[in-house]
Formats: C-alpha cells, sequence, structure tokens
C-alpha cells in the first residue's frame, strides 16, 4: 500500500511570506501528526489530528496551525515566515490504537 | 512528561565492528518504545520496536530490549555495515500511539 505522501518535496520562500505543507497519509489511518527536525533542535512535535480534530499540540507559536480533513488529508500552515522556520518538516500518521507511526520523507523548507 | 535521552555521537565505527547506542527513558505508565532511523534526505522508518518490559524488538540484525527495571532500551548490532550510517532515533508512545516523544538522534558513521 501507499505510504505516507508529502508535498512538496523542497520550498524556498521569503521571509514574512506563508506556507502550506500537504501530508496523505497511508489510507485508512486516521492520525496525522507533524514534527519540525532542524540541526540544533532535532525533532520536535508540532501537533496531531485525529478524525479532524486538534488532539495534541507542541510548544510552537501560533504562526504555526494545521487542519485535518475528512479523508484524513492533513495540512499545516506557517504565516509570516522566519528564518529561523527553516526545517524539514516531517508528517507521520498512524492508524490509532496501534503503537506504530509511518513518516513521510518530508517537506525541507528554506527561508530566505 | 515523557523524555527519552541518547548518546548523541557522532559514532564512527569500522565495518563490522560491535553497535551500542544508549537509550533511557522518563515515562509515566507503560510506554511503547521504539527504534527508527533516518537515512540522508529521507523521513523516519520504523526499525524496531517494543510494546511491554522485557520484549526484545530485532530487525535487520539490530536488537533492543525494553528493560523496565533501568528504563532502558538499548540498541545493539554485532556487526555494521557500511550502509547502515544513519541517524538513529529512539521514542517512546503511550499504548495509544500518542504522545509521541524522540530522543535527539545519534549519527552513525561507518568506514569501509
Amino acid at each position: 500500500k501507499a505510504g505516507v505522501t508529502q508535498t512538496p518535496r523542497y520550498l524556498i520562500k521569503t521571509r514574512g511570506q506563508q506556507v502550506t505543507l500537504s501530508c496523505s497519509p497511508i489510507s485508512g489511518h486516521r492520525s496525522v501528526s507533524w514534527y519540525q527536525q532542524t540541526p540544533g533542535q532535532g525533532l520536535q512535535f508540532l501537533f496531531e489530528y485525529f478524525s479532524e480534530t486538534q488532539r495534541n499540540k507542541g510548544n510552537f507559536p501560533g504562526r504555526f496551525s494545521g487542519r485535518q480533513f475528512s479523508n484524513s488529508r492533513s495540512e499545516m500552515n506557517v504565516s509570516t515566515l522566519e528564518l529561523g522556520d527553516s526545517a524539514l518538516y516531517l508528517c507521520a500518521s498512524t492508524l490509532g490504537g496501534t503503537t506504530e507511526a509511518f513518516f513521510g520523507q518530508g517537506t525541507r523548507l528554506t527561508v530566505v | 512528561g515523557n523524555s527519552v535521552t541518547q548518546m548523541e555521537g557522532p559514532v564512527t565505527l569500522s565495518e563490522e565492528a560491535f553497535l551500542t547506542i544508549n537509550c533511557t527513558y522518563t515515562a509515566t505508565g507503560y510506554p511503547s518504545l521504539f527504534w527508527y532511523v533516518q537515512y540522508p534526505g529521507e523521513g523516519l522508518q520504523l526499525l524496531l520496536k517494543a510494546t511491554k518490559a522485557d520484549d526484545k524488538g530485532s530487525n535487520k540484525g539490530f536488537e533492543a530490549t525494553y528493560r523496565k527495571e533501568t528504563t532502558s532500551f538499548h540498541l545493539e548490532k554485532g556487526s555494521v555495515q557500511v550502509s547502515d550510517s544513519a541517524v538513529y532515533f529512539c521514542a517512546l508512545a503511550d499504548n495509544y500511539g500518542q504522545n509521541f516523544v524522540f530522543g535527539p538522534g545519534t549519527r552513525l558513521s561507518v568506514l569501509p
């Protein structure tokens, strides 16, 4: 079966702009989580959605937001981009009730 | 809250050497434990997991045993290969597959 798909793979944005990243989970998976990965901070949890509801949230400013659609696809949005937002953004999906997370290849965001 | 600590490396080994990457955790209840691996330019892939005390997860020659008494889940491999060069993340999640917490990652380089 198809894995977790993240689009786009690469993005270059200018400081102050906004960006939307997309994640399509494995078919049947209802939980989608987002992570930010940077060399300095490692892998940091952003938020998790389950059945269109945000279930958990990490310690990020309100510029970072997300949503989940009825087909479980999820988007995350970052507004007013800062240079420090440059990172690899990873999405993971789980079936819900199981204990394994499947990751996409990530979206590499560069803010210039 | 829950947390994961692991040796940050980098770890550099010669091919066929023995590998140990230490991981300890702090958690309430009875979490599930995981090792994920990240190859350059890729997302995270599940390497192995253990869902209860004394369970041993194994895959591709890697092993880790869930030790509740020492709150540890050390990763071992008897003979590493150049192709094992990657970043390894120790992680835990609650038994509902939520609240994943990742360690900082350990970069492994295996030299021929």
